[in-house]
């Protein structure tokens, strides 16, 4: 498995700034991925992680809106920007572990975003 | 393309007692499944996973589920429930790209 973190935890912010949310896990993963759970709803994946490469988006997704950086094996950042209240949601990060089998994911606790 | 149906949205039962909780996938590819669990305010935890082999396959806190290629469903069971298992349940799927597609989730309230 893999022990992933993410900060901030929570964050309160004004509309049309912007936040970047850090992915750190504890060992070195093949892929990494960023999700978004909008309140009382399911995941929805944002983008695919790509180290040392661009990001790739999901439909509906836009790297201007949610950059994403991946400088290493084990780390990733997400910038939600323009933040407007549609964009409070708890955003997930994940890693599938070198070994860890197909397509298995492990998550981060996650970073509760309120936009106002 | 792959999609998830949980079939309960909400499944309230008694302590000590038995549950079951549905999912069923759509797929045109082989599919590897997993049932996440995530409790208030946490992200999600992995409970178990099927890739291959055995369709009957165990996973943490004394759940376990079934795979029925037929039915193309994956339920997840439980013999006997505990408080502590109160959480929403994520059933997903992944057509072998590494995405997983998750279902709306059911939550799981266990009365005493």
């Amino acid at each position: 498995s893999a022990v992933i973190s993410q900060k901030p935890s929570r964050d309160i912010c004004q509309r049309g700034t912007s936040l970047t949310i850090q992915c750190q896990v504890d060992s070195q993963v093949t892929m990494m991925f960023w999700y978004r759970q909008q309140p009382g709803q399911s995941l929805t994946l944002i983008a695919t992680a790509n180290q040392g490469s661009e990001a790739t988006y999901e439909s509906g997704f836009v790297i201007d809106k949610f950059p994403i950086s991946r400088p290493n094996l084990t780390f990733s950042t997400l910038t939600v920007s323009n933040m407007s209240p549609e964009d409070s949601s708890i955003y997930l990060c994940s890693a599938s572990p070198w070994g860890a089998g197909t397509d298995t994911q492990y998550f981060g606790p996650g970073t509760r975003l309120t936009v106002l | 393309a792959q999609s998830v149906t949980q079939l309960d949205s909400q499944v309230p039962v008694f302590e000590e007692a038995p549950v079951e909780l549905r999912c069923n996938y759509s797929s045109s590819v082989s599919v590897y499944l997993f049932w996440y669990v995530q409790y208030p305010n946490q992200g999600l935890q992995l409970l178990l996973k099927y890739l291959s082999g055995s369709t009957l396959v165990k996973g943490i806190n004394g759940f376990e589920a079934e795979f029925n290629k037929s039915q193309t469903s994956f339920h997840l069971r439980k013999p006997s429930v505990h408080i502590s298992d109160t959480a929403e349940y994520f059933c997903a799927v992944s057509g072998g790209a590494q995405k997983l597609v998750f279902g709306q989730g059911t939550r799981l309230t266990i009365n005493p």
